[in-house]
């Protein structure tokens, strides 16, 4: 499969717990971002990710939130202490260069529940 | 900065009618535009994208969307719907990489 792939698909967790989004990007696709979809939010912005640096962290909600990519590859979204807020569908997507022009490519999103 | 606006949040119409979906935008920046589609349970898909040149795009699926710079919107159509168009549908702007998304347009086709 040449898409963008996510796992896992369907993660449930208890409150204050950790939990780790894994993504993977097309290959060959230098630019990485993340996104959340929530019944209260719409679909919002959270990181993006250009080689393994990650230029604009604005979307992050809060301190909880972090994410790293390694080896312009693979990255990982980690929310600490989970919160009820945090239920969403978490969603990737990448592109093959950096620029406004680039089509961005999602993955099939890992649907989050914080009991 | 990018904004977007879909008017309406759910549109039901019959099969092999056409349709339009609304989406107006704001931008302090160069404007591209993008239509995705999402099916239940999966991610978005791209239908179409308007960076620049004809203001008439043709998509993915039959489907076509025009950009109007003065009444600032880029609303999509298709002439004649199918129920496997049943899907969410979302406008959005992109500026600095980041994409901004409209609420999203229910499109419920109906035998």
């Amino acid at each position: 499969g040449a898409g963008v792939s996510q796992s896992p698909s369907n993660k449930v967790t208890e409150k204050g717990k950790d939990v780790e989004l894994r993504c993977d990007p097309i290959s060959g696709h230098t630019a990485l971002y993340w996104y959340r979809q929530s019944l209260g939010q719409g679909l919002e912005f959270l990181i993006y990710f250009q080689g393994n640096s990650a230029p604009d962290k604005s979307g992050l909600p809060s301190d909880r939130f972090s994410a790293e990519r390694t080896g312009g590859s693979v990255s990982t979204l980690t929310i600490q202490r989970t919160q009820q807020e945090d239920s969403a569908v978490y969603l990737c997507a990448s592109s093959l260069g950096h620029g406004d022009q680039e089509t961005q490519y999602f993955g099939p999103g890992t649907r989050l529940l914080v009991l | 900065a990018q904004s977007v606006t879909q008017l309406d949040s759910q549109v039901p119409v019959f099969e092999e009618a056409p349709v339009e979906l609304r989406c107006n935008y704001s931008s302090s920046v160069s404007v591209y535009l993008f239509w995705y589609v999402q099916y239940p349970n999966q991610g978005l898909q791209l239908l179409l994208k308007y960076l620049s040149g004809s203001t008439l795009v043709k998509g993915i699926n039959g489907f076509e969307a025009e950009f109007n710079k003065s009444q600032t919107s880029f609303h999509l159509r298709k002439p004649s719907v199918h129920i496997s168009d049943t899907a969410e549908y979302f406008c959005a702007v992109v500026g600095f990489q980041k994409l901004v998304f409209g609420t999203g347009t229910r499109l419920l086709v109906s035998p």
